[in-house]
């Protein structure tokens, strides 16, 4: 099965950019989606397909890919950001794959 | 509005049984692929199982194969999961995940918590 990895915590200054970054074979094939977790709620997707936001995701939130790396960026990040951030994606098995999940921390 | 509303979590013994049942409304459920996601306490978000809209495609994580069985109704706007011979490592909060097309996982429940211990 295809394996997905992210940095397992990645910190940012109030109001500057960060990137997160999601690593696997599969995104060379697959667009990944990217989701954000809160303590306590269920994941909330921010980013699907190339680079869009469901409604309701501020436009600070975007996705872009390269080869076998798929990037979450944030530009502007604000306090309410921080969060667990995983990247999903799906295999040619059919598999869906979750990568182990990064925590954002906002300074 | 989308709901997805899961529910039969609970305390199993080690080998034990436990259907999980995922309840939706707010949307035409047999027209979208439906997941399960799991979440070890204080871990990552890890897939479990997907079945197609119609329900003849299925497929599931490697650590549950052969034990888990994910089914719906679409009469009953319904997903379910059978989950055999359960483990200590199946404790987790238990998501059903809907799965837009070319949109990844975009509603999720609320999640039901599975404990197993003896």
């Amino acid at each position: 099965s295809s394996e997905l990895t992210q940095d397992p915590a990645v910190s940012v200054a109030l109001g500057q950019r960060v990137r997160i970054t999601c690593q696997g074979d599969s995104l060379r094939s697959y667009y990944a989606s990217w989701y954000q977790q809160k303590p306590g709620q269920a994941p909330v997707v921010v980013i699907y397909g190339k680079n869009n936001r469901p409604s309701g995701i501020p436009d600070r939130f975007s996705g872009s890919s390269s080869g076998n790396t798929a990037s979450l960026t944030i530009t502007g990040a604000q306090a309410e950001d921080e969060a667990d951030y995983y990247c999903n994606s799906r295999d040619r098995s059919g598999n869906r794959v979750f990568g182990g999940g990064t925590k954002l921390t906002v300074l | 509005e989308v709901q997805l509303v899961e529910s039969g979590g609970g305390l199993v013994q080690p080998g034990g049984s436990l259907r999980l049942s995922c309840a939706a409304s707010g949307f035409t459920f047999s027209s979208y692929e439906m997941n399960w996601v799991r979440q070890a306490p204080g871990k990552g978000l890890e897939w479990v199982s997907y079945i197609s809209s119609s329900g003849s495609t299925i497929y599931y994580a490697d650590s549950v194969k052969g034990r888990f069985t994910i089914s719906r109704d679409n009469a009953k706007n319904s997903l379910y999961l059978q989950m055999n011979n359960l483990r200590a490592d199946d404790t987790a909060v238990y998501y059903c995940a809907r799965e837009g097309l070319g949109m990844g996982f975009d509603y999720w429940g609320q999640g039901t918590l599975v404990t197993v211990s003896s």
